[in-house]
């Protein structure tokens, strides 16, 4: 079955921690994306990545980083300089060119800080 | 600028009565537009997308959108609707400028009443 997974699925990290969060995809996209989600607030994008071993900074990059290794891996590192970092975390990939292109999405993880 | 509005942030029906989301955009360029679902703690999932062909688009589950450009809009419908409708619904905006240039509205919550 080609798609992207996340783990874990719930994630509880104590304050000051650093903590990653995985997303892998099989689907042979270029393009990787992570997205935070807040009730009512829709997706805003944290960092996203068009092709390996390079990657932008979204909307809300700040107390986040990632890395682009290889093409079917692009993990988020949730690190303590992020302040709220209590939501949910979404990876979604795509094939860039097109602009009509669909983003596909990941399972999420859900990340609570005690 | 660009950006998107869904004009309801939560939308009740009866089951078996047609179902009505409303989008819209704004936009110097032309946009291809999408609706994504999600189920609680689920990634999204694409229902339909229109890519400057057809403005009526048919998409998964029953669900139907229309583009109108005199409008701006890309109001999600759907004749009857069913229990399992009930979710969180995005309406999504792709514009032909930057390398990600996806922007979300805030979602649409559905409730489906039995």
């Amino acid at each position: 079955d080609g798609g992207i997974t996340q783990s874990p699925k719930y994630l509880f990290r104590k304050e000051g921690q650093n903590v990653t969060l995985s997303c892998e995809q099989n689907l042979n996209h270029d393009a990787m994306y992570w997205y935070r989600q807040d009730p009512g607030q829709g997706l805003r994008l944290i960092y996203y990545s068009q092709i390996v071993n390079d990657f932008q900074k979204g909307d809300i990059a700040e107390g986040y980083s990632v890395s682009r290794e290889k093409k079917e891996s692009f993990p988020l590192t949730v690190t303590s300089a992020q302040k709220n970092p209590t939501a949910f975390y979404l990876c979604a990939s795509k094939q860039p060119g097109e602009v009509a292109d669909t983003q596909y999405f990941g399972p999420g993880t859900r990340l609570t800080v005690l | 600028a660009q950006s998107v509005t869904q004009l309801d942030s939560h939308v009740s029906v009866s089951e078996g009565t047609p179902v009505l989301l409303r989008c819209n955009y704004s936009s110097s360029y032309s946009p291809s537009l999408f609706w994504y679902v999600q189920h609680p703690n689920k990634g999204l999932q694409l229902l339909l997308k229109y890519t400057s062909a057809a403005t009526l688009v048919k998409g998964i589950n029953g669900f139907e959108a229309e583009f109108k450009k005199s409008e701006t809009s890309f109001h999600l419908t759907k004749p009857s609707a069913h229990m399992s409708d009930a979710a969180e619904y995005f309406c999504v905006v792709s514009f032909q400028t930057g390398a990600n240039n996806l922007f979300f509205g805030t979602g649409t919550r559905l409730t489906v009443i039995p």
